[in-house]
This record gives C-alpha cells, sequence and structure tokens, in this order.
C-alpha cells in the first residue's frame, strides 16, 4: 500500500491570507502526482496533474510545486478567499501494467476561510 | 455531457438487505472506479474496472460486489448490507489507457450517501 501523507489535516485562516500546505509521497517509481479539490456537498475536481520534478503549475490564485526526489509537492493559495473553502487531496498513481489509473488518495487537508 | 451520473443520490437499509449503486459516464472512458469516503479515512478504492470485460479489487472489497455492464456502466452491489457500509459512495471514471494511465485525471459523480441502520 502506497503511503501519501497531507499536512496539516485541517487549516483556519482568515480571507486575504495566503496559506499552503504539504502532500509527501514515495519518491521512488515516480510518474505523476494529482491535486484535487473537493468542496463540501460535491464532488472532487481535478486541479494540477504535476509531472515533472522542479514543475510549478497555476491556476488563477492556487499554484502547487514538485520535488520528486524528496517526495513533497505543496499547494499555496495566495490571498484566499471563503470560496477557496474546501478539502484539498493529493492522489499518487499506483505502478504497473494492470493498475490502469488507480490512485491512492492523500486523506486531504481541510481548508477553511472565515471572511 | 452530463458526466459522471450516479444513482440513487441518497439510500437507507436494514442490514441484510441487499441493493445494487449505478454509475455511468458519458465521457468514452476506459477506466471506471468504485471509492468510499468515511471521515477521517479520505478516499478509499473499492473496486476498478480498467476497461470493458475486466474489473479488479482495491483496498476494500469485502461486502462487495462490482459489474462493468459496458463501456459506460459500473455498478456496485451490497449483497447483505451492514452498518460498517454505511457511507458516501462515489464512483469516478478517466481516460487511463496505457500511456498515460498515470496522468489522466479522474472525473467524479456526485456521491451516493449511503446508511445501513
Amino acid at each position: 500500500i502506497l503511503n501519501v501523507e497531507q499536512s496539516p489535516q485541517s487549516l483556519h485562516v482568515q480571507e486575504g491570507d495566503s496559506t499552503n500546505f504539504t502532500c509527501s509521497f514515495p519518491s521512488s517509481n515516480f510518474y505523476a502526482l494529482h491535486w484535487y479539490r473537493w468542496e463540501t456537498a460535491k464532488s472532487p475536481e481535478a486541479l494540477f496533474v504535476m509531472t515533472l520534478n522542479g514543475d510549478e503549475k497555476k491556476k488563477g490564485r492556487i499554484s502547487a510545486t514538485l520535488n520528486t526526489k524528496e517526495g513533497y509537492s505543496y499547494l499555496y493559495i495566495k490571498g484566499s478567499q471563503p470560496e477557496d473553502s474546501a478539502t484539498y487531496l493529493c492522489a499518487f498513481p499506483n505502478a504497473g501494467g494492470t493498475s490502469y489509473g488507480k490512485l491512492t488518495f492523500g486523506q486531504g487537508t481541510i481548508l477553511t476561510v472565515h471572511p | 455531457n452530463a458526466g459522471v451520473t450516479q444513482t440513487p443520490k441518497f439510500q437507507v437499509l436494514k442490514t441484510g438487505q441487499s441493493m445494487t449503486l449505478q454509475c455511468a459516464q458519458d465521457m468514452n472512458h476506459n477506466s471506471m472506479y468504485w471509492y468510499r469516503q468515511d471521515p477521517g479515512m479520505g478516499l478509499r478504492l473499492i473496486y476498478y474496472s480498467a476497461s470493458e470485460g475486466t474489473t479488479d479489487k482495491g483496498e476494500v472489497p469485502n461486502g462487495y460486489n462490482v459489474s462493468r455492464l459496458n463501456k459506460r456502466e459500473f455498478s456496485l452491489r451490497l449483497e447483505s448490507a451492514a452498518p460498517s457500509q454505511t457511507s458516501v459512495y462515489f464512483c469516478a471514471s478517466s481516460e487511463a489507457r496505457l500511456a498515460g494511465m498515470y496522468y489522466n485525471e479522474q472525473f467524479f459523480g456526485p456521491g451516493t450517501r449511503l446508511t445501513v441502520l
């Protein structure tokens, strides 16, 4: 079973604060690292799929970086807004010819942005 | 496009009853997945189907069966429901062809909230 860990488990910030959280994953057999955003009462939606060491991806105020050698990725949110409140999940693809897109998810970081 | 649809949205069962959760996708994806989500446990894979006609166990398959009816549909069956199966169930799909199976994002359905009394 792959070990994908996220920290912190939960985070409370004020509107306008910038914040970041971490996903750690096995550094061997790296293919990709996925980030998903999951709003309450909705379904998870993909934010980024990161593949290259040193990669940085950005979508609006959210960005992510990747370090495959040490096995971690950071997700940053600049100037948090209440609508950023969600659970942020990272996921690590399982290797092997029969795994076909299987992902192991971390337990998520629950972000609450207070107005 | 509807994306991934699931029925029903809510269900209450008594211990020992059976039911089937339905999932369909209209994105012509090869791979489909069933997850359960429990507080503090994240998303755990129950079963997946790499392509039409194939299914395989995930992390928590006990008490469940699946059928990949065709490329669009992937159903999850509880033969004899137990209170431990109270959870929110998500179906997902992805393109996941051999050459890109690590890179393709998964698309999730709206979930089924199941309570077993």
